[in-house]
């Protein structure tokens, strides 16, 4: 199946700092992105849906001042957490879906955040 | 996007098939049967999809019901490293920037057991 990269796998930061994460479609050209949290034991909540080069669709109840995601290349979305706090430690997935059939959606391993 | 049930957890013996149930009862016509899994600390990996005909790949085959009202997953051969959280997910399939966002639910945890 097709390559989805994040970046980092891992990271810590303070309370009140902002972290980005970065996706990448490594083989493909991704036109639609998308975010998920997932906290322990619990399973993926869509976070938001982003086409390349248009704005993100939030769900509900998804601060979008905080969560920014960037779309800009066909190969590439960010999220970046702002003003991060402890309740923000999570599991951050990305995926990616394709322009061309079958149009599968493929996920990236994921990045751990942790906010001290 | 139409709601799937599926038990919470299953066992299988090693080199045994794995029969993993999804119901699915308010499927409508346009929605395909998605399934990935997840292994601890991962991120989902894609297993095999279907609408209406069975279907068989590498990992796995897909049996969907003739009323498309629940399907089952069967991994013919189960090792341990098929322990995971397997997810049966409804989307629609339209294409180019119109398929359907995969909306996850509790899932099945299935261990597979020496």
């Amino acid at each position: 199946g097709a390559v989805v990269s994040q970046h980092p796998s891992w990271v810590i930061c303070k309370s009140g700092t902002s972290v980005k994460i970065e996706c990448r479609s490594l083989d493909f050209q991704a036109t639609t992105m998308f975010w998920y949290r997932q906290f322990p034991k619990q399973s993926l909540m869509l976070m938001a849906t982003s086409n390349e080069g248009s704005k993100a669709t939030y769900e509900q109840g998804v601060e979008k001042d905080k969560f920014l995601i960037n779309h800009a290349s066909l190969t590439l979305s960010t999220l970046t957490v702002t003003s991060a706090h402890p309740e923000d430690s999570s599991f951050y997935i990305c995926s990616a879906r394709g322009g061309t059939p079958p149009f599968e959606q493929y996920f990236g391993p994921g990045t751990r955040l942790t906010v001290t | 996007d139409a709601k799937t049930t599926q038990p919470p957890s299953m066992d299988c013996a090693e080199g045994r098939a794995a029969n993993l149930p999804c119901n699915h009862s308010t499927i409508s016509g346009n929605e395909y049967v998605y399934w990935y899994r997840q292994i601890h600390s991962q991120g989902p990996q894609y297993i095999i999809h279907g609408l209406k005909n069975n279907e068989t790949n590498e990992m796995a085959s897909l049996i969907i019901t003739e009323d498309r009202k629940s399907s089952t997953l069967i991994l013919p051969h189960a090792t341990l490293r098929d322990t995971a959280v397997y997810y049966c997910i409804v989307r629609v399939n339209r294409g180019y920037n119109q398929g359907g966002k995969l909306i996850f639910g509790q899932g099945t945890e299935l261990s597979v057991k020496p």
